[in-house]
C-alpha cells in the first residue's frame, strides 16, 4: 500500500512568487493535514481537510491556502512568498476521527 | 490553549542504556496527547497515543509513556536504546480525537553513542 506522497520533493521559489503543493493522501484516507516545519517555529499547523471541506485552520496568514479534491488529494498554494515562509512542509492523512496520522516526507522550500 | 513543553533539547545516552524523555502540556481542556519519531530526512512516524484508558501506553518500537495528569507529563521511555532509535522525537498534544489540529513540542533530539 502506497504511502503519503508530497511533491515535489524540493523547490526552490523567489520573493514575490507564488507556489503549489501537492499531496496525495493513502487509498482510503479522507482527511489530509498540512504542517510547516521550520527551525526556529517547529512544526506548526496549517489546516486540514475532510471530505473536501477545511475542517480546521491554524493561524497563518491568508497567503497560505489550500483545497482537497474529490479523489482526496490536496493541495496547498502559499502566495507573495517572503524569506520567512522557507521551510519543511508536511502533509499528514488519516482514514478519519480517532485514527493514526501518516505523514509524507515533506516538500522543502526554500525562498531566495 | 494547549501547548506542549519539552524540557530537553537534547539527550545523549549509550547504546543499550535506557532513556526518559520528558513532556509537559498545559490545557484548560481534555486532550489527547502522542510521541512521534522524526527520522533524518523524513517525515513524522507515530509512536503511540493516548486517548484515554490506561495511563501506561505502549508503542512501536519498544517505546512507553506514561499520562499523568496530576503532573501534566506524558513522559516517553524505553529500557534499552539501540543506534537505529538516533531521532528527533515530538511529543504533541490535541483537543480533538482526530488528531487535527496537533500542537507540537519543540523536539528533543536523542542521539545514541556506541
Amino acid at each position: 500500500k502506497a504511502g503519503v506522497t508530497q511533491t515535489p520533493r524540493y523547490l526552490i521559489k523567489t520573493r514575490g512568487q507564488q507556489v503549489t503543493l501537492s499531496c496525495s493522501p493513502i487509498s482510503g484516507h479522507r482527511s489530509v493535514s498540512w504542517y510547516q516545519q521550520t527551525p526556529g517555529q517547529g512544526l506548526q499547523f496549517l489546516f486540514e481537510y475532510f471530505s473536501e471541506t477545511q475542517r480546521n485552520k491554524g493561524n497563518f496568514p491568508g497567503r497560505f491556502s489550500g483545497r482537497q479534491f474529490s479523489n482526496s488529494r490536496s493541495e496547498m498554494n502559499v502566495s507573495t512568498l517572503e524569506l520567512g515562509d522557507s521551510a519543511l512542509y508536511l502533509c499528514a492523512s488519516s482514514k478519519g476521527n480517532n485514527e493514526k496520522l501518516f505523514f509524507g516526507s515533506g516538500t522543502q522550500l526554500s525562498v531566495l | 490553549a494547549q501547548s506542549v513543553t519539552q524540557l530537553d533539547s537534547q539527550v545523549p545516552v549509550f547504546e543499550e542504556a535506557p532513556v526518559e524523555l520528558r513532556c509537559n502540556y498545559s490545557s484548560s481542556v481534555s486532550v489527547y496527547l502522542f510521541w512521534y519519531v522524526q527520522y533524518p530526512n523524513q517525515g513524522l512516524q507515530l509512536l503511540l497515543k493516548y486517548l484515554s484508558g490506561s495511563t501506561l501506553v505502549k508503542g512501536i518500537n519498544g517505546f512507553e509513556a506514561e499520562f499523568n495528569k496530576s503532573q501534566t507529563s506524558f513522559h516517553l521511555r524505553k529500557p534499552s536504546v539501540h543506534i537505529s532509535d538516533t531521532a528527533e522525537y515530538f511529543c504533541a498534544v490535541s483537543k480533538y480525537s482526530s488528531a487535527s489540529k496537533i500542537i507540537f513540542g519543540s523536539g528533543t533530539r536523542l542521539s545514541i553513542r556506541p
